[in-house]
């Protein structure tokens, strides 16, 4: 069964804390791979979309990076608007013109000041 | 605002009640999909729709019942609803090929009382 799980289910840090949250999949035919933020009360918004094993993107203090197994999202001196849930999801190839995401359960970022 | 609304944002209704939740997109996009969002669980699957047609029907009760008169409107009608219904719906839309994943509308915050 198609699955992706993140990791860690919360973390916290302090402001200007570098760290990483990771996504890994046990999918067949992954078509992309992709992270969203979702703020409380709003609808996830997209970050990235990564489509092969040793891509990496970049916007502002966020870096994802993919392997064969997982992404990693990484975030360089964090500020407290970086505070959300940060969701990954994957697409995959199933064999017509759209397709599924499949999502993780997220991990809750707090940055405290 | 991201190009897709919902509306309403929230609503409380009784068990017995008959309710619609509306989606719309002028984003240009051809598939429209509805997610349910718990605490604690990854983002669920409902409907999908391609060009206005059907093409999933991810295992949905039937006390669901969506509608989708052209590729830019969409509908969730409720009735019989479950306390355990209780949750954020999240409408999307997507154009395939154009890898971003999915543009999400803010969500109907759902109680069942």
């Amino acid at each position: 069964e198609d699955q992706v799980t993140q990791s860690p289910e919360a973390l916290r840090l302090q402001e200007g804390e570098s760290s990483s949250l990771n996504c890994s999949y046990t999918v067949s035919g992954l078509r992309g791979l992709f992270w969203y933020r979702q703020d409380p009360g709003k609808g996830p918004e997209f970050l990235f979309t990564l489509y092969s094993a040793g891509e990496e993107k970049e916007k502002e203090r966020l870096k994802a990076t993919l392997t064969k197994k997982e992404s990693f999202l990484h975030i360089t001196a964090p500020k407290p608007e970086d505070s959300a849930t940060y969701l990954c999801a994957v697409s995959l190839n199933s064999g017509g013109s759209n397709y599924k995401l499949t999502f993780g359960k997220g991990t809750l970022l707090t940055v405290n000041p | 605002e991201t190009g897709v609304t919902q509306t309403p944002r929230h609503l409380v209704m009784g068990m017995t009640n008959k309710k619609s939740l509306k989606c719309e997109q002028h984003l240009g996009h051809n598939a429209m999909y509805w997610y349910k969002q718990s605490a604690k669980k990854p983002l669920e699957l409902m409907f999908v729709y391609n060009f206005k047609e059907q093409t999933e029907n991810n295992s949905v009760p039937s006390r669901f019942s969506p509608e989708c008169p052209n590729s830019s409107h969409l509908f969730l009608h409720l009735h019989t609803l479950q306390p355990e219904d209780s949750a954020l719906y999240l409408c999307a839309s997507s154009q395939p090929g154009q890898g971003y994943g999915y543009t999400f509308g803010s969500g109907t915050r759902l109680t069942v009382v």
